[in-house]
């Protein structure tokens, strides 16, 4: 099973980029790179998937390694709803379905 | 668009008891899941569903039960509370398998306490 790790926690100013890094050094090659966060009391949100080439969405950016076994989710101006623990995730062989870990705690400091 | 919708939000059960927690969504997605999220933990997957009439376990399937008579509703039934079951649960739906990249919508979760 392909898997995915995180730092526990990370913390930034408001205001500020963050660069939230993902290490997944078993992916295969047609496997999506998703990322969710998931806000206090909430279920996750989608915030960005990709394959192989940079995304960006109006929520963040996905730079993904030239050889895919790592990735970083950038959040280019931290506000206060920014706090959240984000997954990055990969999808398990075997049920099809993505497999979330820990995550990042992120904390934002006004 | 409702997206994705649980109920009950909050149900405290007696050690035993069997309940159903409703899940529908209204975005014609065919495949459906259930997670459970335990304190400080990530979700582990308890049941799936790919389309009407066709389900699979998942991570952590053990006292639980679920059907799909239909492409809108995923209903989880606890055959006999445990507290081992206390946890919030996620209901979730996606158009297609995410092999092929596709998001996936999360209901607003199910707390649980079983006492």
């Amino acid at each position: 099973d392909a898997k995915t790790t995180q730092p526990n926690s990370m913390e930034s100013n408001e205001e500020e980029p963050v660069h939230l890094p993902c290490n997944h050094s078993t992916i295969s090659g047609t496997d999506y790179i998703h990322w969710y966060r998931q806000l206090p009391s909430q279920g996750p949100e989608y915030v960005i998937h990709g394959l192989t080439s940079n995304v960006n969405n109006r929520m963040a950016s996905l730079a993904i390694a030239e050889d895919r076994k790592s990735s970083t989710l950038i959040l280019h101006r931290a506000t206060l709803r920014d706090a959240a623990v984000y997954y990055c995730i990969l999808r398990d062989d075997n049920t099809d379905k993505l497999i979330f870990g820990t995550g990042t705690r992120l904390q934002v400091f006004p | 668009n409702a997206g994705v919708t649980q109920t009950p939000k909050f149900q405290v059960l007696k050690t035993g008891q069997s309940m159903t927690l409703q899940c529908a969504q209204d975005m014609n997605h065919e495949y459906m899941s259930w997670y459970r999220q335990d304190p400080g933990m990530g979700l582990r997957l308890i049941h799936y569903s790919v389309g009407a009439g066709i389900t699979d376990q998942g991570e952590v399937p053990n006292g639980y039960n679920v059907s799909r008579s239909t492409t809108e509703d995923f209903p989880l039934r606890l055959l006999s509370a445990a507290p081992s079951q206390t946890s919030v649960y996620f209901c979730a739906s996606s158009y297609g398998s995410t092999y092929s990249g596709n998001t996936i919508y999360f209901g607003e979760g199910s707390w649980l306490t079983v006492v």
